[in-house]
């Protein structure tokens, strides 16, 4: 059964801080990974993706891949009240060995930025 | 910047009814999907469509689920028979290749069967 697990939190940080949202996945063949941003009644929104091991910068906003250890987190700098919403983590499917568009998320991380 | 749209908004249905939500993809993109998500769970993959054909299709996506594309810029979700289960967001999301490409999802329809 592939999964993707991710701690629900909330994760609380204050305005200003580095927020560090993690998510692990259990399918050592998954390529590509997704970090969405769902604030409350909305849709997905994609921040972030990242194939290659390492880290991926854009703006505020840090992806890093460890494919060994099968996790992937998601670092925000400066952290502001606006980035208060459900993080997903979310990781594309495979069937029979070869990658498919289907994705898979997980439950997603709350994260609350307090001012 | 381009944008995925669903209609309708908010959907309210009798139990047993048919229902057909719509979705425009971004233009230039290749890859059509349907998601849903129940209230306060995961987002749950339904179907990808490719080249006028479902690619793949998850174990809910039964004979009461169809996809189609009836023109040149619709996507379509039809449930024939609605059960209270579906009840949810529906999204719909599009992308320009494969896996590798990022998908992009529209604001979504809330489906209420009653």
């Amino acid at each position: 059964q592939k999964e993707v697990e991710q701690n629900s939190g909330p994760l609380s940080v204050p305005e200003g801080a580095i927020a560090s949202l993690n998510c692990t996945y259990s399918d050592r063949g998954s390529q590509s990974f997704f970090w969405y941003r769902q604030y409350s009644g909305k849709s997905p929104e994609l921040i972030m993706f990242i194939y290659s091991n390492g880290d991926k910068e854009d703006g505020r906003f840090t992806a890093q891949l460890n494919k060994a250890s099968q996790y992937v987190s998601l670092l925000i700098r400066d952290s502001q009240p606006s980035d208060s919403a459900t993080y997903l983590c979310a990781v594309n499917g495979l069937l029979r060995g070869g990658a498919t568009n289907k994705l898979i998320f997980g439950t997603g991380t709350l994260l609350a930025v307090q001012p | 910047e381009p944008e995925v749209t669903q209609t309708p908004s908010h959907q309210v249905t009798q139990m047993g009814q048919e229902v057909i939500l719509r979705c425009v993809p971004i233009s230039n993109h290749l890859y059509f999907y349907w998601y849903r998500q129940i209230l306060g769970q995961k987002v749950e993959f339904l179907v990808s469509f490719y080249n006028n054909e479902i690619s793949e299709k998850s174990e809910i996506f039964d004979d009461q689920f169809s996809v189609e594309r009836p023109d040149g810029s619709n996507f379509t979700l039809k449930i024939r028979s609605t059960k209270l289960e579906d009840s949810a967001m529906y999204f719909c999301a599009s992308s320009y290749s494969n896996s590798n490409q990022p998908q992009h999802f529209g604001d979504g329809t809330r489906l209420s069967i009653l």
